[in-house]
């Protein structure tokens, strides 16, 4: 079973700079099946990436996934104040079947 | 307006059962895979279980195997989650989700708003 660790836990930083969230898998995993959510607090998480670099309807083009194989990188160019949140990767993995997210990174104001 | 909407939750005592059920609305619901995804308190995200657009195939976690059973009506436009055997370890938020696209794995594009299960005694 794949398993995906996500580093940092936690990401300190201000409005308008950029974050790099990592995602890293145990075993590789094909890109078609990389997607990243964002979730608030008290919210249902939203879907941001799917294919690991396609945008999913209404995201906002600052929000960027990249990656293959065995390391996937979602980025936000410049953060808005609504943008703090805890995001989550996920991967889909056909053997065994299962959707695995990883542990997730909280993107916190400095 | 795609909709999804979770029932079914609440209190129940370790070892008990408990059935979730998710309407859905604005979307042609036998043309989806369906999904229930779960949060325990303060934690990440557990993706418990999955059925094909006709339940024909159905996979789960393995921590549920053989306690949970997922199910849709597609006439009814609905989906459920059959709990049984509780454990504490079980409570959580419950999520019903719907694949982006329905010809191939987009992620989770949609989502209901959960509904809390709590296994205590």
């Amino acid at each position: 079973e794949i398993v995906l660790t996500q580093s940092p836990g936690t990401l300190s930083l201000s409005p308008g700079e950029r974050a790099t969230l990592s995602c890293r898998a145990s075993q590789s995993v094909s890109s078609s099946y990389l997607a990243w959510y964002q979730q608030k607090p008290g919210q249902a998480p939203r879907l941001l990436i799917y294919g690991a670099s396609s945008r999913a309807t209404g995201i906002p083009d600052r929000f960027s996934g990249s990656g293959s194989g065995t390391d996937f990188t979602l980025t936000i160019s410049r953060l808005e104040p609504e943008d703090f949140a805890v995001y989550y990767c996920q991967q889909y993995g056909s053997s065994p079947l299962a959707f695995t997210f990883g542990g997730g990174t909280k993107v916190e104001i400095k | 307006e795609v909709q999804l909407v979770e029932s079914g939750g609440g209190l129940v005592q370790p070892g008990g059962s408990l059935r979730l059920s998710c309407a859905a609305s604005g979307f042609t619901f036998s043309s989806y895979w369906m999904s229930w995804v779960r949060q325990a308190p303060g934690k990440g995200l557990e993706w418990v279980a999955n059925i094909k657009q006709d339940g024909s195939e159905k996979y789960y976690v393995d921590s549920v195997k053989g306690r949970f059973t997922i199910s849709r009506d597609n006439a009814k436009n609905s989906l459920y989650l059959q709990m049984n055997s509780l454990r504490a370890e079980d409570t959580a938020v419950y999520y019903c989700a719907r694949d982006l696209y329905y010809d191939f794995w987009s992620g989770y594009g949609y989502w209901g708003q959960g509904t809390l299960v709590t296994v205590s005694s």
